[in-house]
């Protein structure tokens, strides 16, 4: 069971380059979301997923675009890079208990530079 | 918006000490409540969820409370330990929205 998967780990582009983070979950969890971390400003939302074809904004989409054609895999676009979006980004996945029993699962992050 | 803040930022014990950890939001409607601990480089370990409906919850040396109404939530923890050096990071979910929103932390340094 290996979890949330991220790739790739560390990522250095130029800028106006585009790139993909890849995200899978092997859990079958409906609900998958992108964070990016930065100092002093803590996670932010980039966009979340409740299911297979559904997607939404969160704080900070801008520059970003994501896509959820299986249950499986959240990959998140950078559409031309900027030194703005320098950054360490987490996928997180969780089932959807109705209860709220919903625990997030991490994955261990990719740090992209953008020169 | 959710705006969630957590207080210290920052805060540095012996170790032995029994400590708390305060997480305040300013939407009441959540889901739940997640605590979690993040070390440094790493990405982030859940510790403990409270469910909207529950008033608190305990796993070993941890307990953690949430009081829904006045938008509150804090984290107990009994007899600190070195190996508790980490960030702790509190995020409710949204209950309209489904959107987790976190604060941004506080950093606990426990001395031997």
């Amino acid at each position: 069971n290996a979890g949330v998967t991220q790739t790739p780990k560390f990522q250095v582009l130029k800028t106006g380059q585009s790139m993909t983070l890849q995200c899978a979950q092997d859990m079958n969890h409906e609900y998958m979301s992108w964070y990016r971390q930065d100092p002093g400003m803590g996670l932010r939302l980039i966009h979340y997923s409740v299911g297979a074809g559904i997607t939404d904004q969160g704080e900070v989409p801008n520059g970003y675009n994501v896509s959820r054609s299986t249950t499986e895999d959240f990959p998140l676009r950078l559409l031309s890079a900027a030194p703005s979006q320098t950054s360490v980004y987490f996928c997180a996945s969780s089932s959807w208990d109705p209860s709220g029993a919903n625990v997030l699962t991490f994955g261990a992050g990719s740090r992209l530079t953008v020169l | 918006k959710q705006e969630v803040t957590q207080i210290p930022a920052a805060l540095s014990v012996p170790e032995g000490e029994n400590l708390v950890l305060n997480c305040s939001f300013t939407d009441s409607a959540i889901y739940n409540l997640q605590w979690f601990r993040q070390d440094p480089g790493k990405g982030l370990t859940s510790l403990l969820l409270i469910q909207s409906s529950q008033r608190e919850q305990t796993s070993g040396r941890l307990n953690a409370s949430l009081d829904k109404s006045s938008g509150r939530s804090t984290l107990y923890i009994a007899a600190s330990q070195p190996g508790d050096s980490a960030t702790y990071l509190c995020a409710p979910l949204g209950g309209s929205n489904y959107k987790l929103t976190f604060g941004k932390g506080t950093l606990l340094t426990v001395n031997p």
